[in-house]
């Protein structure tokens, strides 16, 4: 079965300042896709970031960007200059290319940023 | 609507009663998602939705649990005899296809259930 681990419960940066959520993953699959939601706390799941593992250009989104290594078996949200308006809870999810399309959900990151 | 919704917001209610929670996808989007989050956890999957059928239906923890959609639109989360365990925010989401699995899958408010 596949797991994803988040090894970060609370992370904190300085407004303007770049912060690297971790997240690692198992699988036995070859191809699946990898996510980013964040968690504001209106509770709204909001897509930051996707990433195909067939592909190994790194996704980025704006301010958003992963790092991604699939031989290593991780995926990382790197958020440059960033804003109050980040602060919210960040979930690494999985998802199989081949099975029933749920997602596979880390235990979050808690980001707060700093004036 | 422009998003998904879902109600009630809250439900607070008491053990070993029945609650329903339900879902409104966004117009058109097929697939519906019913997921779980406890405190301090992540997301737990409950039950995949492809139109009126549930092709996966692995996620849900007991058989206090079941799900419905009608018309390929709205659904009900029903549990019965809520246990103090079942305490937790319920997530439900759409997409427009399962035809691929990168499909974005979007996300109502949740209805955060408290049982006493």
């Amino acid at each position: 079965a596949q797991t994803v681990t988040q090894s970060q419960p609370e992370m904190s940066v300085q407004e303007a300042e770049t912060v690297t959520l971790s997240c690692t993953y198992d699988t036995s699959e070859s191809d699946y896709y990898l996510f980013w939601y964040k968690q504001p706390p209106s509770r709204q799941m909001i897509l930051v970031i996707r990433q195909e593992a067939y592909k190994q250009q790194n996704a980025t989104e704006n301010r958003f960007s992963v790092n991604f290594q699939k031989a290593a078996k991780s995926f990382s949200l790197k958020i440059s200059d960033s804003q109050l308006g980040d602060a919210a809870m960040y979930f690494c999810a999985y998802r199989s290319a081949r099975s029933s399309d749920k997602l596979i959900f880390g235990t979050g990151t808690r980001l707060q940023v700093f004036p | 609507g422009a998003g998904v919704s879902q109600s009630p917001s809250n439900k607070v209610t008491e053990k070993g009663k029945d609650v329903e929670l339900r879902c409104d996808p966004i117009s058109g989007h097929t697939a519906l998602y019913w997921y779980r989050q406890s405190l301090g956890q992540g997301l737990e999957f409950l039950i995949y939705f492809q139109g009126n059928s549930a092709p996966d239906k692995s996620g849900l923890p007991s058989d206090r649990f079941s799900a419905e959609r009608t018309g390929g639109s709205v659904s009900t989360l029903t549990i019965q005899r809520t246990q103090q365990e079942d305490s937790a925010v319920y997530l439900c989401a759409s997409s427009r296809t399962s035809g691929g699995p990168g499909e974005t899958q979007y996300f109502g408010p949740g209805t955060r259930l408290l049982v006493l």
